[in-house]
């Protein structure tokens, strides 16, 4: 069973901080994903990586990084937080050999103030 | 790039009624439509998917029709119960990034006892 997982499911944070949002999955996937969730806007892609060190920007990357050092471990980083970065983040991952299904984590509510 | 639109945004159906969303997407080289379940506080679930070689996919009572040429794709469930309520996702594959997607804003639906 795969299990996707993220460090926090609620973040409140402070105009101009770093923050870090990491996510893990334990079931070898090559494929990870970081997702913003808005009500009325569905799922909009931020970043996504198909290999370790590896990173591809989404639609909305602007004001966000990633990191993949590991291939389990997918790291999304907001350098100085904005209140309009308050959201839902959902964290993916999926294998190409197996099929496109995509695991979410639980997701982590992010409020900055 | 591809863009992926949902109707209705809210549904309300009777329990044991039918209920029917429709998406529409823009690429035409997309080859995979997935379908996500999101329940209140919990993470978005695979429900059915179809490939573009396939015009008519079911599973129980969740059946999914895809019209390549209209470009357009829909989720039918039968029978629905209570269980049902929930928000869902359409998605298309992005042709030119394998298995990333575009999703739908997404359909709150509603099954009334």
């Amino acid at each position: 069973d795969v299990k996707v997982t993220q460090s926090s499911r609620y973040l409140v944070k402070r105009t101009g901080e770093k923050v870090f949002l990491e996510c893990v999955q334990d079931m070898d996937h090559e494929n990870m994903f970081w997702y913003r969730q808005d009500p009325g806007l569905g799922l909009r892609l931020i970043y996504f990586s198909y290999d370790v060190k590896m990173k591809e920007k989404g639609d909305i990357p602007e004001g966000y990084s990633v990191s993949r050092e590991k291939k389990e471990r997918f790291s999304l980083i907001l350098e100085s937080a904005s209140t309009n970065q308050t959201s839902m983040y959902l964290c993916a991952s999926s294998s190409t050999s197996i099929s496109y299904e995509q695991y979410f984590g639980p997701g982590t509510r992010l409020t900055v103030t | 790039g591809e863009n992926v639109e949902q109707h209705p945004s809210t549904l309300s159906v009777q329990e044991g009624d039918s209920a029917v969303i429709k998406c529409t997407y823009s690429d035409s080289a997309s080859n995979y439509f997935p379908w996500y379940k999101q329940e209140l506080g919990k993470r978005p679930q695979l429900i059915i998917d179809i490939r573009s070689n396939v015009g008519e996919k079911k599973d129980q009572r969740i059946a999914v029709t895809l019209n390549k040429t209209a470009k357009h794709f829909s989720l039918h469930i039968t029978e629905t119960q209570p269980e049902d309520s929930a928000v869902y996702f359409c998605a298309a594959s992005i042709s030119s990034q394998g298995q990333n997607f575009v999703f739908g804003p997404g359909t709150r639906l509603s099954v009334l006892p």
